[in-house]
């Protein structure tokens, strides 16, 4: 299996433009997580999904975030309009946790810059 | 506000010295306890989880302890080696929810 793959790594755009983060979760995992890393708040999990289904959608930010699933194989993280602050390391991870015992497999990252 | 606190925030060692680093978290309907390691430019990678008071875990030079009455965990790597270089982050879970808390992790320098 390749992993939890992220797209684009990198990605910079200018303040009010729509970003999209893409995710593609290893095969069989039915529980995907979005993370945001920054330098002041270190990894805080935004939102995850269980069989597709958003679960807990508390840690994302405001209304201008929003992420869907649409099938097991894939995930976006939506920011519109962004900002500077939205500036920062955005991880997917995923597992099949049946107990809250499986670790997190996380993809590379993308580092997303808004000037 | 982290409630998964971890010290020190940074650390430098020689090679060949071993060194330990501590993860505090609540101890209240506590579940599992998860230790990553992060090397710069890539993602985290799991090294332990971690469910029971007592347990101990060991990958090579590494192994971790854990203490859920208090609520703590101490990683150890015995001898450490330059490749060692990396943010240790440990990561709570409580209750019967999915979402793992995040230490700010420790971020190990062994120098050479």
């Amino acid at each position: 299996d390749a992993g939890v793959i992220q797209s684009p790594r990198h990605e910079v755009t200018e303040m009010g433009q729509e970003v999209t983060l893409r995710c593609k979760p290893i095969s069989g995992h039915d529980y995907l997580f979005w993370y945001r890393q920054t330098m002041m708040r270190g990894l805080e999990l935004l939102i995850y999904f269980n069989n597709n289904v958003p679960i807990d959608d508390s840690g994302m930010p405001e209304d201008r975030f929003s992420a869907k699933m649409p099938n097991a194989s894939f995930s976006t993280l939506k920011i519109q309009p962004s900002e500077p602050r939205d500036s920062a390391v955005y991880f997917c991870a995923s597992n099949m946790d049946r107990t809250g015992t499986d670790t997190q497999y996380f993809g590379p990252g993308t580092r997303l810059t808004v000037l | 506000i982290l409630n998964v606190e971890q010290s020190p925030q940074s650390l430098h060692v020689q090679e060949g010295d071993s060194t330990n680093f501590t993860c505090s978290f609540p101890s209240s309907n506590f579940y599992a306890l998860h230790w990553y390691r992060w090397e710069t430019a890539k993602s985290p990678e799991a090294l332990f989880v971690m469910t029971l008071n007592g347990d101990e875990k060991k990958k090579g030079r590494i192994s971790a302890t854990l203490n859920t009455k208090e609520g703590y965990s101490y990683l150890y790597i015995k001898g450490s080696q330059p490749e060692d270089s990396a943010t240790y982050l440990c990561a709570s879970l409580s209750g019967s929810a999915r979402q793992l808390t995040f230490g700010s992790g420790t971020q190990l320098t062994v120098l050479p």
